[in-house]
């Protein structure tokens, strides 16, 4: 158990549906970060929320997107997906660069195929 | 702009051998380095970070890892794997100035009997 949760931990979705992921960190952070990671290729940093404020957008399509509400929830809100989305969408928090560092906290991630 | 070189992508080695994943970073400014695995089907669970001192950080299930400078280098090592170290292990910096973490390509530690 890490502290960050994120549901649901399996999904699958039709090209035309619309889904939420949610991740929860009751930590403290204050920074919440969500992270791709596809079969035989690195963990693509997707979204960087510092304070609520999203700081990093790396070039993701608009087919996803993030909420952060509060410092302690993050979604990702899913529409119109490839096939080629489907992989392991893995949320962490961590404090951001102005506060006491602490490492990124991993959640176990949500298994997501498109079909 | 940071980035990591994680230079092996699978690592196969016989049960109580020592092993050592090897990790390069690249950055124009000051870091933090990290170490994560991952079991099949799990997030990623930190084994151990160098933040500043000692160059030598030990971290969980025996593992440790030297931060060399002038080498840009943080290669994990421990003297003795086990069957259960099978997984996948991540390196990862973090520049001092920016709140993204940057992660290597990861390698697979196969451990056989």
């Amino acid at each position: 158990e890490t502290g960050v949760t994120q549901t649901p931990r399996h999904l699958v979705m039709g090209m035309t549906n619309k889904k939420s992921l949610k991740c929860e960190q009751h930590l403290g952070h204050n920074a919440m970060y969500w992270y791709k990671q596809s079969a035989k290729k690195p963990l693509e940093l997707m979204f960087v929320y510092s304070l609520e404020e999203r700081v990093e957008n790396n070039s993701v399509p608009s087919r996803f997107s993030p909420e952060c509400p509060n410092s302690s929830h993050l979604f990702l809100h899913l529409h119109t997906l490839q096939p080629e989305d489907s992989a392991l969408y893995l949320c962490a928090s961590s404090q951001d660069r102005r506060q006491s560092f602490t490492e990124a906290f991993f959640g176990q991630g949500t298994r997501l195929t498109v079909v | 702009a940071q980035s990591v070189t994680q230079l092996d992508s699978q690592v196969p080695v016989f049960e109580e051998a020592p092993v050592e994943l090897r990790c390069n970073y690249s950055s124009s400014v000051s870091v933090y380095l990290f170490w994560y695995v991952q079991y099949p089907n799990q997030g990623l669970q930190l084994l151990l970070k160098y933040l500043s001192g000692s160059t030598l950080v030990k971290g969980i299930n025996g593992f440790e890892a030297e931060f060399n400078k002038s080498q840009t280098s943080f290669h994990l090592r421990k003297p003795s794997v086990h069957i259960s170290d099978t997984a996948e292990y991540f390196c990862a910096v973090r520049a001092y100035n920016t709140d993204k973490l940057i992660f290597g390509t990861g390698t697979r530690l196969q451990v056989f009997p």
